[in-house]
């Protein structure tokens, strides 16, 4: 089993549509989670870290479930600009800053 | 404030052939990684630099060595080039709180990446 798993997509999104996806982790160690936004052939980007109490930002939120170990992403009235591969991240204690990553979602919005 | 900075982005090398992949941030980040990605799967990490004078083997390290120069280098070498390395290669940063290692990450940030095709 993969430590971070992802569904690859693509998910095609109409425009002001809301998307939601989800990753799986396999250690319940895990203490940091986070969602990088990745462009086609460019670096990964921070979106948004996550927390136990779930988090918004803009319309962007992101929900933690410790008990069944998944993160999920959900994103409101979709823009264009939205579409990439959103990775899924969690890191694993004892070596807490070492990061383990998923394949990744990819999104497509479309007018 | 150039962030995390790579060169070069684009290399094309021969089997066999060596070469020294350079990584540098000027955000007085005491942690670095050196990782690869490869088409459908994600990021893995190759090696990792804790702290200036600290290095540490990653998920995939065979065929490669690194060098932290400082605090704000980190060295990635490809001793002798195998068509199994061809990947991208992104070198990143972090803070890395002392005492907070053990158990939490800080955001780690990227450079913009290494192309690299060994034929």
């Amino acid at each position: 089993r993969k430590e971070v798993e992802q569904d690859p997509g693509p998910f095609n999104v109409p425009e002001g549509a809301t998307v939601a996806f989800n990753c799986t982790y396999s250690n319940s160690a895990s203490q940091s989670f986070f969602w990088y936004r990745q462009d086609c052939r460019k670096e990964p980007k921070l979106l948004m870290s996550v927390y136990s109490s779930g988090n918004e930002d803009g319309r962007f939120t992101a929900q933690l479930n410790r008990a069944s170990q998944y993160i999920s992403l959900l994103i409101r009235d979709s823009k264009l600009s939205d579409s990439a591969t959103y990775l899924c991240v969690v890191n694993n204690p004892p070596a807490g800053n070492k990061l383990t990553f998923g394949g990744g979602t990819r999104v497509l919005v479309k007018p | 404030n150039a962030g995390v900075t790579q060169t070069p982005k684009f290399q094309v090398l021969k089997t066999g052939q060596s070469m020294t992949l350079q990584c540098a941030q000027d955000m007085n980040h005491n942690s670095m990684y050196w990782y690869r990605q490869d088409p459908g799967m994600g990021l893995r990490l190759i090696y990792y630099s804790a702290s200036e004078g600290t290095t540490d083997k990653g998920e995939v390290p065979n065929g490669y060595n690194v060098s932290r120069l400082n605090k704000r280098e980190f060295s990635l070498r490809l001793e002798s080039a195998a068509p199994s390395q061809t990947s991208v290669y992104f070198c990143a940063s972090s803070t890395t709180k002392t005492g907070e290692a053990r158990t939490r990450a800080d955001t780690q940030y990227f450079g913009p990446g290494t192309r690299l095709t060994v034929l």
